[in-house]
């Protein structure tokens, strides 16, 4: 499976966009960019995901860069309940196996 | 309410005593699986199943069975359970083919 890089730990402050950042330069043509997130004491949740087109939904954004070997997951107005651990994930079309990494744990400065 | 259900939360066992983990989803979905998640390791998929009686090996599947008679349960079985077996155990479940699972709310397993 392709992998993907992220920074261990972000800091934002509440209220303020957040852009969480993803290298997966091993990307295949047919991989879906894939991002979850799991809240303290909870499982993983669906945040979002694209191919290669940018994608906006109520959670969130994903900036998909043009040769899709990044791409940044934007949170637009921070909450205390957007603190979580968030893994970008890459997914091959038609096999449901979620690979993840140790994602980047995103703190929220009241 | 959509959702997956998992029992026990909370489990403390001994070595050796069989048990069983229950998952359970009411959204009539084809794809179900189970993850473990340690600390440093992430979490990694143990079993999963696609349908109705077809199941497969994750990447951590020694000491555990599955298995998938109803398309709505996928129960996780240690038929010996072992103190490395210490873990927060998670179901999810997907549609085919829309590649988003939905995961449980955890069972915290501990073997001494």
């Amino acid at each position: 499976d392709a992998k993907t890089t992220q920074p261990n730990s972000m800091e934002s402050n509440e209220e303020e966009p957040v852009h969480l950042p993803c290298n997966h330069s091993t990307i295949s043509g047919t991989d879906y960019i894939h991002w979850y997130r799991q809240l303290p004491s909870q499982g993983p949740e669906y945040v979002i995901h694209g191919l290669t087109s940018n994608v906006n939904n109520r959670m969130a954004s994903l900036a998909i860069a043009e040769d899709r070997k990044s791409s940044t997951l934007i949170l637009h107005r921070a909450t205390l309940r957007d603190a979580a651990v968030y893994y970008c994930i890459l997914l091959n079309f038609g096999n449901e196996k979620l690979t993840f990494g140790t994602g980047t744990r995103l703190t929220i400065i009241p | 309410e959509a959702q997956v259900t998992q029992n026990p939360r909370y489990l403390i066992t001994v070595t050796g005593k069989k048990l069983t983990v229950t998952c359970s989803q009411n959204m009539n979905h084809e794809y179900m699986s189970w993850y473990r998640q340690d600390p440093g390791l992430g979490l990694r998929q143990i079993y999963y199943s696609m349908n109705v009686e077809v199941t497969d090996k994750g990447d951590v599947p020694e000491g555990y069975k599955v298995s998938r008679k109803e398309k709505r349960n996928f129960p996780l079985i240690l038929e010996s359970p072992s103190p490395n077996q210490t873990s927060l155990y998670f179901c999810a479940s997907s549609p085919r083919g829309r590649n988003t699972q939905y995961f449980g709310p955890g069972t915290r397993l501990t073997v001494l």
